[in-house]
């Protein structure tokens, strides 16, 4: 049972365009989302995250935005920068202590 | 300030073997996680420690899988009768109370078992 899903594996932006990266949940106990980014032999590391009571979060080139009722957030990126090129994992959590529930990921790719 | 590592980076062992691997959270993070990830897959929540209470374990996929944690530091995550499919990277990681879910968990680079 995924309740977390980021049904792109693999996402190809030019640079300077925009990256947008999707994500679906079917628990609507979740409360907080959250977006990793991860090179390859690291781990992962936070970039952003909206709690269940926003819309909209953004920080710098970075900006989440959540539809409650769709059950969907997307994580865009303007402007898409070859360094910005790693998996991106969606991540959510409910009152379960802040344990996370991650998507598959999706690789983006930024070409120069 | 040092992040959170993880020992060793690299771990191959033969299938019925027992394995340990190490965790070193950040300084003062008092919530300790551990995941793993399969190959071509998103991460999975194994065991959450939290200070003194009973740590979460409802992501342990079998009984051959258990983890300490000593006070609020070091942990251990031990498979017994190590199989194939536990290949994995499993990866540790810590963050500060009540900021784990809005600010982000902070992990470690992680430790790639190969049970042949």
């Amino acid at each position: 049972d995924q309740q977390v899903k980021q049904n792109s594996p693999s996402l190809s932006v030019q640079e300077g365009r925009i990256s947008i990266l999707n994500c679906d949940y079917t628990n609507s106990m979740f409360d907080y989302f959250l977006w990793y980014k991860k090179y390859p032999a690291e781990g992962p590391t936070f970039l952003i995250s909206i709690s269940s009571i926003k819309d909209k979060n953004e920080d710098g080139r970075f900006t989440v935005f959540l539809n409650k009722s769709a059950k969907h957030l997307s994580l865009h990126i303007v402007p898409s920068q070859p360094g910005d090129s790693a998996v991106y994992f969606c991540a959510a959590s409910g009152n379960q202590g802040g344990k996370l529930i991650f998507g598959q990921g999706t690789e983006l790719s930024v070409k120069p | 300030g040092a992040g959170v590592s993880q020992s060793p980076s690299n771990k191959v062992t033969e299938k019925g073997k027992d394995v340990e691997l190490r965790c070193d959270p950040i300084s003062g993070h008092t919530a300790l996680y551990w995941y793993r990830q399969r190959l071509g897959q998103g991460l999975e929540f194994l065991i959450y420690f939290q200070g003194n209470s009973a740590p979460d374990k409802s992501g342990l996929p079998s009984d051959r899988f258990s983890a300490e944690r000593t006070g609020e530091s070091v942990s251990t995550l031990t498979i017994q009768r190590t199989q194939q499919e536990d290949s994995a990277v499993y990866l540790c990681a810590s963050s500060l109370v009540g900021t784990g879910r809005g600010r982000g968990q902070y992990f470690g680079p992680g430790t790639r078992l190969t049970v042949l």
